[in-house]
C-alpha cells in the first residue's frame, strides 16, 4: 500500500481556513485519496474523496496537486466541533485493499 | 437508519477471560471490517468480512476470532484476553460506491484487559 505522511498537529483559529496537507509521493494511477476525521471518543467518519479534479461537499474541499503525490484538506471556516484526527487514506480502486490508517493530524481549534 | 451498532461500550476483563465483541448494520453493506486502536495510534485492521460467508485476517489477527454471522452481524471473539489486548475496537462496514468506497464506523468497544 502506498504510504501517506501528515504533520503531527496543527493549530487553527475559530472562523479561520484551515489547510491540512498530505504527501503521497508513492501514489499510483488508480488510487484514491481518502480523508477521515476522528472526534474524542468517536469513531473516525469519512470527510471526502478524490481521484484527480479537486472535490468540494458541504464539510469540506480537497485540492489535489497537478502530479498527485501531495493533497490539501481544507475546512473553509474551521469550527470548536472540527477539532479532531483527521487521517488522510490512499486506497485502490481495485476493491478487496484495505484501508490503512496511519497516526494522522491532530486539528486544535482556538476559540 | 442505526447505521453500525456494537455491544458493549465497555467492557473490564481479567486475564484469560473470554468475550465477544457484537456489531450490527443495518445499511445492507457487504463488507464489515473490525480495527482496534491503541492510545494516541492509528487504527489497526484485525479481521475483516469481504461478504457474508468469507473472513481473512488483517495486519493484527493473533488472539482474535471473528464469525460473519449473517450479511447484518460480525463479532469478535477474544479467546483468552491478555492486557496486551486493552484498546478501542472499532467494527466498520463499507458501502461499495461506483468509483469507490466509504467506511462507516461504529462508536468503539472500550475494552480493558487486567
Amino acid at each position: 500500500d502506498a504510504k501517506t505522511t501528515q504533520p503531527n498537529s496543527m493549530e487553527s483559529n475559530e472562523e479561520e481556513p484551515v489547510h491540512l496537507p498530505c504527501n503521497h509521493s508513492t501514489i499510483s494511477g488508480t488510487d484514491y485519496i481518502h480523508w477521515y476525521r476522528q472526534l474524542p471518543s468517536q469513531g473516525p467518519e469519512y470527510v471526502i474523496h478524490g481521484l484527480t479534479s479537486n472535490v468540494n461537499n458541504r464539510m469540506a474541499s480537497l485540492a489535489i496537486a497537478e502530479d498527485r503525490k501531495s493533497s490539501t484538506l481544507i475546512l473553509h471556516r474551521a469550527t470548536l466541533r472540527d477539532a479532531a484526527v483527521y487521517y488522510c487514506i490512499l486506497r485502490d480502486r481495485n476493491y478487496g485493499q484495505n484501508f490503512v490508517f496511519g497516526p494522522g493530524t491532530r486539528l486544535s481549534v482556538l476559540p | 437508519n442505526a447505521g453500525v451498532t456494537q455491544t458493549p461500550k465497555f467492557q473490564v476483563l481479567k486475564t484469560g477471560q473470554s468475550m465477544t465483541l457484537q456489531c450490527a448494520q443495518d445499511m445492507n453493506h457487504n463488507s464489515m471490517y473490525w480495527y482496534r486502536q491503541d492510545p494516541g495510534m492509528g487504527l489497526r485492521l484485525i479481521y475483516y468480512s469481504a461478504s457474508e460467508g468469507t473472513t481473512d485476517k488483517g495486519e493484527v489477527p493473533n488472539g482474535y476470532n471473528v464469525s460473519r454471522l449473517n450479511k447484518r452481524e460480525f463479532s469478535l471473539r477474544l479467546e483468552s484476553a491478555a492486557p496486551s489486548q486493552t484498546s478501542v475496537y472499532f467494527c466498520a462496514s463499507i458501502r461499495l460506491d461506483f468509483s469507490t468506497d466509504t467506511q462507516y464506523f461504529g462508536p468503539g468497544t472500550r475494552l480493558t484487559v487486567l
